[in-house]
């Protein structure tokens, strides 16, 4: 059973704020990813990574930012947030890059 | 760039067989992976495919032909809980996964 947490699960945030959803796995993946879902529709692949300090834009223009610092952790922040975030946020890890494993997801909704 | 192609729907029976496909367009494939994800839940992983052939896993089989650049997900007696969504994914290099747009799987009783 995969072992990926990410918090909050809802958040309702006033436009212009600055937010981080946090993700966390305690399985020693390299690899972790943030996706974006709207429901009912696909997952877009909005950021990266396959080890400390190594970090890649996805294919999905975002104005947000991560960081890997530690192996187990993997957040992701909007410096401003706008209504156009809303949506569901999905982080995933995998050990060799052919299985992703997926936290519960935030929900974000931007006032 | 890269590209996935999935149907957007498919209808099946309670206890019967069904086959979703996906194809794809891609530099720097190293394998294909499918995910289920119910209404209002998180995708969970199912299975992958590196090398060309058919993996079983209990009730769902995924198939994968790297020449045609085509894949399939296999489901046995179908139950009303694989009502779901379904999602293909490629791998491109050993890092990045791509999803496709998934297929609804809708059962009828």
């Amino acid at each position: 059973e995969a072992d990926i947490y990410q918090t909050p699960r809802y958040l309702v945030i006033g436009t212009g704020k600055k937010i981080t959803l946090e993700c966390s796995q305690t399985m020693g993946h390299d690899k972790m990813y943030w996706y974006q879902q709207d429901p009912g529709m696909e997952l877009h692949l909005i950021h990266y990574s396959y080890g400390v300090n190594s970090t890649e834009k996805g294919d999905l223009s975002s104005e947000s930012t991560v960081s890997r610092i530690r192996t187990e952790h993997f957040p992701l922040t909007l410096e401003s947030a706008r209504p156009s975030h809303t949506s569901q946020y999905l982080c995933a890890s995998s050990l060799t890059g052919l299985e992703a494993f997926f936290g519960q997801g935030t929900r974000l909704t931007v006032v | 760039g890269q590209s996935l192609e999935q149907p957007s729907e498919v209808t099946a029976v309670e206890g019967a067989i069904v086959q979703i496909n996906c194809t794809y367009q891609t530099s720097g494939f190293y394998g294909l992976s499918w995910y289920q994800q119910h209404d209002g839940g998180a995708p969970t992983f199912l299975s992958y495919n590196a090398l060309d052939g058919l993996e079983e896993t209990g009730r769902f089989s995924s198939f994968l032909s790297r020449s045609d650049s085509y894949g399939y997900l296999l489901l046995q007696e179908l139950q009303m809980k694989d009502s779901a969504s379904y999602f293909c994914a490629v791998s491109i290099g050993d890092d990045k996964i791509i999803f496709g747009k998934g297929t609804r799987l809708h059962i009828l009783p």
